[in-house]
Formats: C-alpha cells, structure tokens, sequence
C-alpha cells in the first residue's frame, strides 16, 4: 500500500501572511487533489492536477495557487491568508479520474489570527 | 446541476443499534455513488462505491443501494459498534471528469457503548 504525507499537521498564520501545505504520495497515481474541510459544508475542491506540471482549477480556487513539480507531491499556497480563518486542508491522490477512488492525507489544520 | 444532500447533520445510537443515514442526489446520467468514512484526525477513506451495473455494495457490515427511481444511496448497518463513531460523506461522480465528484456535508454518527 502506499501513504499519503502532509505537512505540516497544523498551521498557525498571520492576516496577510502567504502560507504553503505540502502533500507527498508513494502511491505513483497520476492525480493529485487539493479539498478544503469546513465545519458542516462538506469537502470542496480548490486545484487538482492530473500528471506534473498540470494545475486545474477547482470551485475554490480563488485566494490559492497551488504547484505540481514532481508525480509525488503537490503544494498548496494561501496567497493571503484571512483573519479568523479556520479550515482543514486535505490532499488526496488518486490513479485516474473522478469515479476512481481517492486516498486521502490526514490533513492540515490553518489557523489565522 | 450536482447535488448530495444529507439531512442528517449528527446520528446518535447505543452500541447493537440499527443504523440508517439518509442520502439522496440529483444528477443527469448514470452516476457513480461512494460512502467514504472519517475517523477523527484522519483523512476520508473508502467505505464503499456502488455503479449503476451493481446497484448494490457492501463493506464491513455497512451496506448502501442505489435506487435510480428515488434517486436515494442510504447507508445501513445492523448493529454499530463504538468503534464506527466517524464522520460519513456521501459523494456522487457524475461523469469520468476529475474534478466531478459532489460531496455531502456529511453525518456524524456518535456510538455510546
């Protein structure tokens, strides 16, 4: 099996301040994801990729720039993180397109103060 | 459009209890229906998938069915233990595009022992 690495687990940022997650993947899948978990609304999808070097958009994507310059990771940025900003951040991989199953990391808890 | 709606924002049982948890959709074509289950500090991970050739899936002793007249995916289970406290997302794929799975908002379901 393989494993999916997030980092850092949590995040602590200023208002204004450009934060960065990182996610590694062992799997060798081609595709790569980046959701946002809030508190009762679900997972949305902000940027996924589907081989490197690829970024596609998402329904959340404003506000992030995300990047894809090896098969095995994929990083997040919050260009300019918002004050009283709580989310977790979940990257997830799968082999293919949206019927394939995807595995998730544990995720990463932003804070802003 | 998409959609997956869970009416159910928290499920409580006692162990041995029946468990059932509401999800319907609302989509064109012939989609493609998961259940993926989250454990606290833990990212969602696979219960089970269900496509319209097999109408059906199990996993563990949960099972779903897919009925395309009610447009309805519920997730039963006979007798939940403690150790199925998680949070349950239903979530559609309505084509093979990678960015089209829908996610519910998600049950939480608490098991007392």
């Amino acid at each position: 099996g393989g494993i999916i690495t997030q980092t850092p687990k949590f995040l602590i940022g200023q208002e204004g301040q450009k934060l960065t997650l990182k996610c590694q993947q062992n799997f060798n899948h081609d595709t790569m994801y980046w959701y946002r978990q809030d508190s009762g609304k679900g997972l949305r999808l902000i940027y996924y990729s589907i081989t490197e070097n690829d970024l596609q958009k998402g329904d959340l994507s404003e506000g992030y720039d995300a990047s894809r310059e090896k098969k095995s990771s994929f990083s997040l940025t919050v260009t300019s993180a918002q004050k009283n900003e709580m989310a977790v951040f979940l990257c997830a991989s799968s082999m293919g397109g949206g019927a394939e199953t995807l595995y998730f990391g544990s995720g990463t808890r932003l804070t802003v103060l | 459009g998409n959609s997956v709606t869970q009416m159910q924002g928290q499920v409580t049982l006692s162990e041995e209890e029946f468990l059932f948890i509401n999800c319907t959709y609302s989509t064109t074509g012939y989609p493609t229906l998961f259940w993926y289950v989250q454990y606290p500090g833990e990212g969602p991970q696979l219960l089970l998938k269900v496509t319209t050739a097999n109408n059906k899936g199990s996993s563990r002793g949960f099972e779903a069915t897919y009925d395309k007249g009610t447009t309805s995916f519920h997730l039963q289970k006979a007798s939940v233990q403690e150790s199925d406290s998680a949070v349950y997302y239903c979530v559609l794929a309505h084509d093979s595009g990678y960015n089209k799975l829908t996610f519910g908002k998600g049950t939480v379901l608490l098991v007392s022992p």
